[in-house]
């Protein structure tokens, strides 16, 4: 089965450019997490969305941050414009709907450096 | 609210070592308790879970069991190998769905 897929796998880019990750949560996961993993914070949730409606967003940390999942397949996060303190592993994740207890799959990120 | 607390600093040992990684949890009620791995490169991958007081989860040698007296979820292996060097994450589910991590251990084994 395929799992979670996360694209692009690196990105480097100049400050002030955007940014956009995306993502494909596995087929019949109703929600979907987008996280931030740096050293200095670790594993950081974002944003999370229950049948392509975002629940809650109060871990995106400003209003440069914006995410969207147009369909039950498809997600992206952008950040415009960009800074270097953006710079970290961005994960997406996925898990089955409505069940509580059910563990989360992760993709394998995208590793953003903003020069 | 609910969380998960791990024990501080990485963890480095020989190749054949015992490996232990304390988790401890604050809860209402009474959630599952996952332990995850991430490999150098990689996303967090689920190693195994419990989903209830005593259970005890298992996978690639790895155990922890569900102890609600002491609200612990300790990760075990008995002889690690260098391809268990990754970082571990103790996690357990609350609100819609979502985790609570900890805060993550690195473990080094060294041949």
């Amino acid at each position: 089965d395929a799992g979670v897929i996360q694209s692009p796998r690196h990105e480097v880019t100049e400050m002030g450019q955007e940014v956009t990750l995306r993502c494909k949560p596995i087929s019949g996961h109703d929600y979907l997490f987008w996280y931030r993993q740096t050293m200095m914070r670790g594993l950081e949730l974002l944003i999370y969305f229950n049948n392509n409606v975002p629940i809650d967003d109060s871990g995106m940390p400003e209003d440069r941050f914006s995410a969207k999942m147009p369909n039950a397949s498809f997600s992206t996060l952008k950040i415009q414009p960009s800074e270097p303190r953006d710079s970290a592993v961005y994960f997406c994740a996925s898990s089955l709907k409505g069940a509580f207890n059910q563990p989360q799959h992760f993709g394998d990120g995208t590793r953003l450096s903003i020069l | 609210g609910d969380s998960v607390t791990q024990m501080e600093g990485p963890v480095t040992l020989s190749e054949e070592a015992f490996l232990t990684i304390n988790c401890t949890y604050t809860a209402t009620g009474y959630p599952s308790l996952f332990w995850y791995v991430q490999y150098p490169g990689e996303g967090l991958q689920l190693l195994l879970k419990a989903t209830k007081a005593d259970d005890k989860g298992s996978n690639k040698g790895f155990e922890a069991t569900y102890r609600k007296e002491t609200t612990s979820f300790h990760l075990e292996k008995g002889s690690v190998q260098v391809s268990d060097s990754a970082v571990y994450f103790c996690a357990l589910p609350w609100g819609n769905n979502r985790l609570a991590f900890g805060k993550g251990n690195q473990v080094v084994v060294i041949p």
